[in-house]
């Protein structure tokens, strides 16, 4: 199983949003609701940030959402703030019954 | 409270076995639908799932890894144990041991990591 798809990076300015794509195949992302986000801060364990495609988990803040549409998914942050920069990973579940995680995506708030 | 920590030797020689010990709290290994995944991530680069064993002892192994890998869990204990055969300095990484939830799909408390160095 290959590693899903993200931008190696992405950048956006305080207040604005941005989006981070995650592609796979109709064997992972495409085939089923089990797409998640980890959010990782330098040093830090990975956090979830979303689960089945566009759930949060409690505590989660609303300026984080989730979508899918075909074999890609994507997480969008609204409202930019300075907290956000992190590396940020997209995990699926796949037909082999295992998950597999994408390549991460550096998000640098300007 | 959820919590989970890895434990195990932080420098290994090319070619020995590696164990590392997860030791969790908050949950139950017993409880339908749970599982223990140990994740890693080498410096710099990105997070590589490893394996995942279930309350029901069903286990999952990386394909590209299977053969090198070995999942256990003690209930009693409250710990999870995983081997990696054969060492090589590309496997070098900081290893996790997180929470899964089979009804989502996801990994939703991790430990804290450690980094295991494999060097001669």
């Amino acid at each position: 199983q290959s590693a899903l798809t993200q931008p190696a990076s992405v950048s956006g300015s305080p207040g604005q949003s941005i989006t981070i794509s995650c592609t796979g195949t109709s064997s992972d992302v495409g085939g089923y609701n089990y797409v998640s986000w980890y959010q990782q801060h330098p040093g830090k364990a990975p956090k979830l940030m979303i689960y089945d495609v566009s759930n949060r988990p409690s505590g989660v803040s609303n300026r984080f959402s989730g979508s899918k549409s075909g074999n890609t998914a994507s997480l969008t942050i609204s409202g930019l703030q300075a907290e956000d920069e992190a590396d940020y990973y997209c995990s699926s579940y796949t037909s082999s019954t295992t998950p597999v995680f994408g390549g991460g995506t550096k998000l640098t708030v300007l | 409270q959820i919590t989970l920590k890895e434990s195990g030797p932080t420098l290994v020689k090319p070619t020995q076995t590696l164990t590392l010990t997860c030791t969790f709290s908050g949950f139950s290994l017993s409880t339908s639908g749970v599982g223990v995944g140990w994740i890693r991530q080498p410096p710099g680069k990105a997070l590589e799932w490893l394996a995942l064993i279930y309350w029901d002892d069903d286990k999952r192994y990386s394909p590209s890894l299977k053969s090198r890998l070995t999942i256990t869990k003690d209930t009693s204990k409250n710990q999870v144990v995983l081997t990696m055969t054969n060492m090589d300095p590309v496997d070098t990484a900081t290893y996790y041991c997180a929470l899964h939830h089979l009804l989502n799909y996801n990994f939703d408390s991790w430990g804290q990591g450690t980094l295991v160095t494999v060097s001669s």
